[in-house]
């Protein structure tokens, strides 16, 4: 079963990094994702697509501090020089045959 | 500029029917598979529906299959959900949402601001 695992949280100070990581499931470690992020009372917005061997496109007018990464089945969010409008919850998301499948999120919190 | 506009949630009874709506513009709709994505009120994204863009190909979630219908017409650049027999569950912004145009790509590249559909006696 294709399944996305995230952590609920993470967290960072000003002008600092943080990674974001989301895991895929056992037997879909080559699949591509999406990253997208929600900031708060607002509709989501695509970051990027990520693929396995860690080369991803961004969306338009992503800034250059977002950025992903591979290491076998987890895909990786990384956002430099932390803004506090990156507080949001990020969210990965991939698809198989007549499926797409998001993960729980994981809220960023700018401190 | 790639815009999605959802209209057409609002309050409807246990075992009622609502039609939701996204209006397309900035883009050629006919060449781009369309979703809609939900989100209750609290709780993370869902995939509902998801339609090609000849409206050859139709996937649901296990959640929705056999109430829920997606559709599309091209002609008017718009995206449709008929939902029936709706349930409390059904509760959530619904969000209209493209995918991209790459083969095999199936990322959501583009969201609406959502319509909140609200199911409650």
């Amino acid at each position: 079963q294709l399944v996305l695992t995230q952590s609920p949280s993470a967290s960072a100070s000003l002008g600092a990094s943080v990674k974001v990581t989301c895991t895929l499931s056992s037997g879909h470690s080559s699949y591509a994702i999406a990253w997208h992020q929600q900031q708060p009372e607002k509709g989501p917005r695509y970051l990027m697509k990520l693929n396995s061997d860690g080369s991803h496109s961004k969306g338009d007018g992503i800034p250059d501090r977002f950025s992903g990464s591979s290491s076998g089945a987890e895909r990786y969010l990384t956002i430099s020089s932390l803004q506090s409008e990156d507080e949001a919850d990020y969210y990965c998301q991939t698809w198989g045959t007549g499926i797409r499948v998001f993960g729980t999120g994981t809220k960023v919190t700018v401190l | 500029e790639v815009q999605l506009v959802e209209s057409g949630g609002g309050l409807v009874k246990p075992g009622g029917s609502l039609r939701v709506s996204c209006s397309a513009s900035g883009f050629t709709f006919s060449s781009y598979n369309m979703n809609w994505v939900r989100q209750a009120p609290g709780k993370g994204l869902e995939w509902v529906s998801s339609i090609s863009s000849s409206s050859s190909y139709i996937y649901y979630a296990d959640s929705v299959k056999g109430r829920f219908t997606i559709s599309r017409d091209n002609a008017k650049n718009s995206l449709y959900l008929q939902m029936n027999s709706l349930r409390a569950e059904d509760t959530a912004v619904y969000y209209c949402a493209r995918d991209p145009g790459s083969y095999g790509d199936y990322s959501f590249d583009y969201w609406g601001q959502g319509t909140l559909v609200t199911v409650s006696s």
